[in-house]
C-alpha cells in the first residue's frame, strides 16, 4: 500500500472520447506529478502541482489537461487522444518539490489503450 | 541537452554482487535517485545521494561522484526478488527531476 492511489487500473478509449483519470494521495504531502511512461524509454514528466499551483507543464499536447482542486487530489482530464497515447500513467507526490524531501512515492498507475 | 544514462540490461546470479552504473550531464545538480520498478508496478524509492561517497542502506548501496558526474548502485547477496528494473534520476539546478530509461536487471538462479 503506497498511500497514492489511482483509478482508474485500466482504461480503453477511442480517439473521440472523453475521459478523466484520478489520483489521490493520503500522505499529507505538497507536490502532485503526472507521468508518462512508455515501453523502453524514460519516465516522462507532464506536469508538476506544489502546493495546488502548476509548476511545470513539459510542452503537453492540450489533448491533455490537469487539474488540482487541492493538495490531495490531481486529474488528468484527456480528449481526442492518439494511438502513440496509450502508455502507462503514473501519479505521484512528495512531501516537497526539489531537495531531500522531493523522494516521490507513485501510485499504481493507469494503463491507457487508444483505439 | 541533459541525459542520463544507464545500460539497458544487465544479468546476474542470485547470491552474487551486482553494480549498475548512471552517468548523468544536467544544467546543474541538486542530487541524486535511485527507484526500482518491478514489472507492472510503481517505482519504488531506493536510495538518495547529494554528496560525494557512498551511502550504504542493508543490501544495496548508492556512490555519488559529482566531479564525474557519475553514481552506481551496488547490490549484495542477490535475491530472485532483486529482478527489476532499477532507475537513476537526477535533480537539477531548477529541481527538475531527469530520468534514466532504466536498466532492467535479470536474476538467474
Amino acid at each position: 500500500e503506497t498511500g497514492v492511489t489511482q483509478t482508474p487500473r485500466h482504461l480503453v478509449m477511442g480517439m473521440t472520447n472523453k475521459k478523466s483519470l484520478k489520483c489521490e494521495q493520503h500522505l499529507g504531502h505538497n507536490a502532485m506529478y503526472w507521468y508518462k511512461q512508455s515501453a523502453k524509454k524514460p519516465l516522462e514528466l507532464m506536469f508538476v502541482y506544489n502546493f495546488k499551483e502548476q509548476t511545470e507543464n513539459n510542452s503537453v499536447p492540450s489533448r491533455f489537461s490537469p487539474e488540482c482542486p487541492n493538495s490531495s487530489h490531481l486529474f488528468l482530464h484527456l480528449h481526442t487522444l492518439q494511438p502513440e497515447d496509450s502508455a502507462l500513467y503514473l501519479c505521484a507526490s512528495s512531501q516537497d518539490y526539489g531537495g531531500r524531501w522531493s523522494e516521490q512515492y507513485f501510485g499504481p498507475g493507469t494503463r491507457l489503450t487508444v483505439t | 541537452g541533459q541525459n542520463i544514462d544507464q545500460p539497458t540490461e544487465m544479468t546476474a546470479t542470485e547470491g552474487a554482487i551486482v553494480q549498475i552504473n548512471c552517468t548523468y550531464q544536467t544544467s546543474g545538480f541538486n542530487g541524486l535517485f535511485w527507484y526500482q520498478q518491478h514489472a507492472g508496478e510503481a517505482p519504488t524509492f531506493l536510495s538518495y545521494n547529494v554528496l560525494d561517497g557512498l551511502e550504504e542502506k542493508g543490501r544495496f548501496s548508492s556512490f555519488l561522484s559529482r566531479s564525474k558526474g557519475y553514481s552506481y548502485l551496488l547490490l549484495k547477496e542477490l535475491q530472485m526478488k532483486d529482478s527489476a528494473s532499477y532507475l537513476c534520476a537526477v535533480t537539477n539546478s531548477n529541481y527538475q527531476l531527469i530520468w534514466g530509461a532504466g536498466t532492467k536487471l535479470i536474476i538467474k538462479p
